[in-house]
C-alpha cells in the first residue's frame, strides 16, 4: 500500500511553546488529509479534514486557533499545536487519501506522541 | 448522529480459539466499512474493507467480516487466532453524507495467550 510518514515520532515540549508535526505522503498525491487524536485506551477522534490548497475543516469542539493545519502541497500537511499545555499531551495521527472517490482507502502515518511538560 | 460502536473492549483468547468482534453503526444510508489493526508500537493497518458486492469480505491474515445491512453490523471474524494477532482492532465507517472522513469505533484490545 501507499506510505504516509509522520515526523517526529515523539516530541517533548515545554508548556506554552508550539510544536509542529509533519505528515507526508511518500508515493502518492494526497488530495485529502485527516488529523486524528488518540487518548490512551481510547479510539481515534477526528480533529480536522484538510484538502490541498484549502482551509481545513475542523470538527466540533476542536479549537482552530490552537491546532493550526496547513496543507500547502499534495504531499505535505502540517499540524501545529500552539501554546501547548499538558492537556494537549496525546497521540496525534494523520491519514491521507489520494484523488478520486472520497470513499477510497486512507493510509495512516505512524503517529506522533506529544508530551507537554 | 453518525456513530460507530464496538461492543467488546477487551477480549482475551487462547491460541486456536475463534474470534468474533462486533461492530455496529448508527446510519441507515449507504456506508463504506473498514477494519483496521494496530499492533503494539506500530501504526494503523487496513485489514479489510467493504464498499459493495458480496457482503462477506476476506482480508489479510485470515480475517473476514460480514456486512449485514439489516442489522447495521460489520463483525470481524477469524476461525483460529494466533499469538501474533494480539493488537488493537478498530472498526471504521465512511458515511455517505459527509466528506469521506472515517469515523472510528472505540476499539477492541485483543490479547491472545500462547
Amino acid at each position: 500500500g501507499a506510505v504516509v510518514s509522520q515526523h517526529p515520532s515523539w516530541v517533548i515540549c515545554k508548556s506554552g511553546t508550539s510544536v509542529k508535526i509533519e505528515c507526508r505522503s511518500l508515493d502518492f498525491q494526497a488530495t485529502t488529509m485527516f488529523w486524528y487524536r488518540q487518548f490512551p485506551k481510547q479510539s481515534l477522534m477526528l480533529m480536522a479534514t484538510s484538502n490541498e490548497g484549502s482551509k481545513a475543516t475542523y470538527e466540533q469542539g476542536v479549537e482552530k486557533d490552537k491546532f493550526l493545519i496547513n496543507h500547502a502541497s499534495l504531499t505535505l500537511s502540517t499540524l501545529t499545536v500552539t501554546s501547548a499545555h499538558p492537556e494537549d499531551s496525546s497521540f496525534y495521527i494523520c491519514s491521507a487519501r489520494g484523488p478520486g472517490s472520497t470513499h477510497t482507502e486512507a493510509f495512516f502515518g505512524q503517529g506522533t506522541r506529544l508530551t507537554v511538560v | 448522529a453518525q456513530s460507530v460502536s464496538q461492543h467488546n473492549h477487551h477480549v482475551i483468547l487462547s491460541e486456536a480459539a475463534s474470534l468474533e468482534l462486533g461492530c455496529n453503526y448508527s446510519y441507515g444510508g449507504t456506508v463504506n466499512l473498514f477494519w483496521y489493526v494496530q499492533y503494539p508500537g506500530q501504526h494503523l493497518q487496513l485489514l479489510l474493507k467493504y464498499f459493495s458486492g458480496d457482503p462477506l469480505v476476506k482480508g489479510i491474515k485470515g480475517f473476514e467480516a460480514e456486512f449485514i445491512k439489516s442489522k447495521f453490523s460489520f463483525n470481524l471474524r477469524k476461525p483460529s487466532v494466533q499469538w501474533s494477532d494480539t493488537a488493537e482492532y478498530f472498526c471504521a465507517v465512511i458515511f455517505s453524507s459527509n466528506t469521506g472522513k472515517l469515523i472510528f469505533g472505540q476499539g477492541t484490545t485483543l490479547q491472545v495467550k500462547p
